[in-house]
């Protein structure tokens, strides 16, 4: 069964650009989220999509979007790119949660992004 | 709010020998779920356990143990005889009941040598 694939791995970009991620979820997965992780932060979560609408969404400023289309597929965006932005950007799939109960998360290998 | 901490920042042992790694967290939720995942140098995270909170049962997998305690808000895990190939960072994580929103420690990096 193939994992998590995120797309690209490493890019650099420079301050004031715009970057879009992709994300392929594991098959069958409908849930996706997305977490930034940063030295001085860490882990934080951004949003999560579920039959392409957001479901839930992190405290993040509007420059950080993100989509999911019919296939599960999800991308996120950043606009205005800050040197704040540089960091590993993961995607998770998941099986919804049924009866409130919460799947595993499975991560990729994530989106190196450093800014300039 | 919902808070993880994962007091230690850095753990060094010897092979073969065992390591706990400590996690205490908070929440105002009476049904929620916590995990605990390895982050490799490859940078996935890889899930090792799921517990929710009404399971207080301790669960053990091979090399690996945890130790859930409800009283002391803590969900302990703990390696018996490390080996090198468990040098990776541990994160803590907790969501509430049917979310997907995990509010993570902030890693506790294990060093083991050989």
């Amino acid at each position: 069964k193939a994992g998590v694939t995120q797309t690209p791995r490493y890019l650099i970009k420079t301050r004031g650009q715009q970057v879009t991620l992709s994300c392929s979820p594991i098959s069958g997965h409908r849930s996706v989220s997305w977490y930034q992780q940063t030295p001085g932060q860490g882990l934080q979560f951004l949003f999560e999509y579920f039959s392409e609408t957001q479901r839930n969404k992190g405290n993040f400023p509007g420059r950080f979007s993100g989509r999911q289309f019919s296939n599960s597929r999800s991308e996120m965006n950043v606009s205005t790119l800050e040197l704040g932005d540089s960091a590993l950007y993961l995607c998770a799939s998941s099986l919804p949660p049924i009866a409130g109960v919460t799947g595993e998360l499975f991560f990729g290998e994530g989106s190196r992004l450093t800014v300039l | 709010a919902q808070k993880v901490t994962q007091a230690q920042t850095e753990i060094s042992v010897v092979e073969k020998e065992d390591v706990t790694l400590d996690c205490v967290y908070e929440t105002r939720d009476t049904t929620y779920y916590l995990f605990w995942y390895k982050q490799p140098p490859s940078g996935e995270l890889v899930f090792l356990i799921r517990r929710n909170s009404f399971d207080e049962q301790n669960e053990i997998s091979g090399r690996y143990s945890w130790n859930f305690q409800k009283s002391t808000s803590s969900f302990n895990f703990t390696i018996t005889a490390s080996q090198v190939v468990d040098s990776a960072v541990y994160f803590c994580a907790l969501t509430p009941r049917g979310g997907n929103k995990l509010v993570f420690g902030a890693g506790t990096i294990l060093r083991v040598k050989s």
